[in-house]
């Protein structure tokens, strides 16, 4: 079954603006990682960020965890039309073993 | 190195007959998970190998699917007895750590199982 949902679950954006996507999840987590999948390939992985942190930045990615809220959102900016892709959430640990339990995705379209 | 390759990229089968999906990981990875995905949907976790120990197949759907990898390195995937829900984009991930909860996993691009 999905840990949680992202949010939207479509996102359609002009190039050069920003990108944001969130995600929730049910339970206890030991990290959060947000993975992209272009269509019809694998997913690749983005970023982590464990529980105890709060926010990460990687290149124009920006990511945040509220573990009160068990809520994380991915920001991408100057979005470009080579980000076209769906973005998923993905939890790991806390008595789940060494598996990643997925989100349902945002499909994100970046338009020229 | 190369990346995690995952063959046949596409399968067609007939209801009932058998299947075997490869998945070869990246080289000296200790961790390999199967994921299955239906379109529109995220990955759905299957089966998780340490090496050549087979440590949770809690996501199995059914004693149709068997999975093994006896050398700690080549995965398969095999699906007796095809049913038309088992069509989907089946996954292979490796990750280098045997605490893959905690660090990134690598993807194939996956196998597209249709059954007819």
């Amino acid at each position: 079954s999905q840990q949680g949902e992202e949010d939207p679950q479509a996102l359609s954006i002009q190039e050069g603006e920003n990108a944001t996507m969130n995600c929730s999840y049910k339970t206890s987590i030991n990290n959060l990682q947000w993975y992209r999948q272009n269509s019809g390939r694998g997913l690749v992985h983005l970023i982590l960020i464990r529980s105890n942190e709060r926010e990460k930045h990687s290149g124009r990615l920006r990511v945040t965890l509220d573990t009160s809220k068990k809520s994380s959102s991915l920001l991408i900016t100057a979005s470009r039309a080579a980000d076209t892709a769906s973005y998923f959430c993905a939890t790991g640990g806390h008595g789940g073993g060494n598996k990643l339990t997925f989100g349902t995705g945002t499909q994100l379209k970046v338009e020229l | 190195g190369a990346g995690v390759s995952q063959s046949p990229r596409y399968k067609v089968a007939k209801r009932g007959q058998d299947v075997a999906l490869r998945c070869d990981p990246i080289s000296g990875h200790v961790s390999l998970f199967w994921y299955q995905q239906a379109l529109g949907q995220g990955p759905e976790f299957l089966t998780y190998f340490q090496n050549e120990a087979q440590l949770d197949k809690s996501g199995l759907p059914s004693d149709r699917f068997f999975a093994e990898r006896p050398e700690g390195s080549v995965s398969t995937l095999k699906i007796q007895r095809t049913q038309q829900e088992d069509s989907a984009v089946y996954l292979c991930a490796s990750s280098s750590t045997d605490r893959s909860f905690s660090s990134p996993q690598h993807f194939g691009d996956g196998t597209r199982l249709s059954i007819l």
